[in-house]
């Protein structure tokens, strides 16, 4: 059973750089065949795609987060992780992370981290 | 604004079925057959149910079915029980410039 952890401040000062990880247990992220991917959800809101990673490095990201976003891959710590910089009180959500079973299908994912960003 | 269209609520009695419509555009929903469904209960992280338009993961009741006609998907809930009260989203593959969109949610309500 694939599980999925996310960690990282639970609080951010505007302008600063949100760091999330995201430890996979239960399966290598390098078996290959799976993107790793974030995905956030606003207070009371929707889900909203980050980006996704592939154990090579290969990265897809939301054009819209693009300019602040940057994933990589740690395969000998079985982890992912997620910088997005500039934070704004926009950037206040519930971030996900999750694998992605061929294109937009995320079949694992973890429970969820509450980032908030505030001064 | 989200990029697929969901309606905002659907309700239904026990034992009633319901449909939720997932509407895009040619460039994710109406071009590719990787529409899936979540379910997302209160506090919950969201659970896949359908994935590729119509298929469903081990596990989830057969009572959850998925199709799709041009630029609309649909999701029915069978037999509707209780538990299914919840957040249903959809998303779709959207090529290789948008990737991934999802849809901005409808509220299930089992009367």
């Amino acid at each position: 059973q694939v599980r999925l952890q996310e960690s990282g401040p639970g609080l951010v000062e505007p302008s600063q750089t949100l760091s999330l990880t995201c430890t996979v247990s239960g399966g290598s992220i390098s078996i290959g065949g799976y993107f790793w991917s974030w995905v956030r959800q606003h207070p009371g809101k929707g889900l909203e795609w980050i980006g996704y990673i592939y154990y090579s490095g290969t990265t897809h990201y939301n054009p819209s987060l693009r300019s602040r976003l940057s994933m990589s891959v740690d395969t000998s710590e079985n982890q992912f992780s997620l910088k997005l910089n500039s934070v704004t009180a926009a950037d206040t959500a519930v971030y996900y992370c999750a694998r992605v079973l061929s294109t937009a299908d995320f079949d694992y994912w973890g429970q969820g981290t509450l980032v908030t960003v505030s001064s | 604004q989200s990029a697929l269209t969901q309606p905002p609520s659907a309700s239904g009695s026990p034992g009633q079925s319901v449909t939720i419509s997932c509407t895009g555009t040619s460039n994710d929903v109406g071009s590719y057959n990787y529409v899936s469904w979540y379910q997302q209960h209160p506090d919950k992280a969201p659970k896949l149910i359908i994935y590729e338009v119509n298929k469903r993961p081990s596990g989830v009741p057969d009572r959850f079915s998925g199709s799709k006609s041009g630029n609309t998907a649909s999701l029915t809930v069978s037999g509707l029980q209780a538990e299914d009260e919840a957040d249903y989203y959809c998303n779709s593959y959207a090529g290789s410039n948008n990737f991934v969109v999802f849809g901005g949610g409808t509220k299930l309500t089992v009367l």
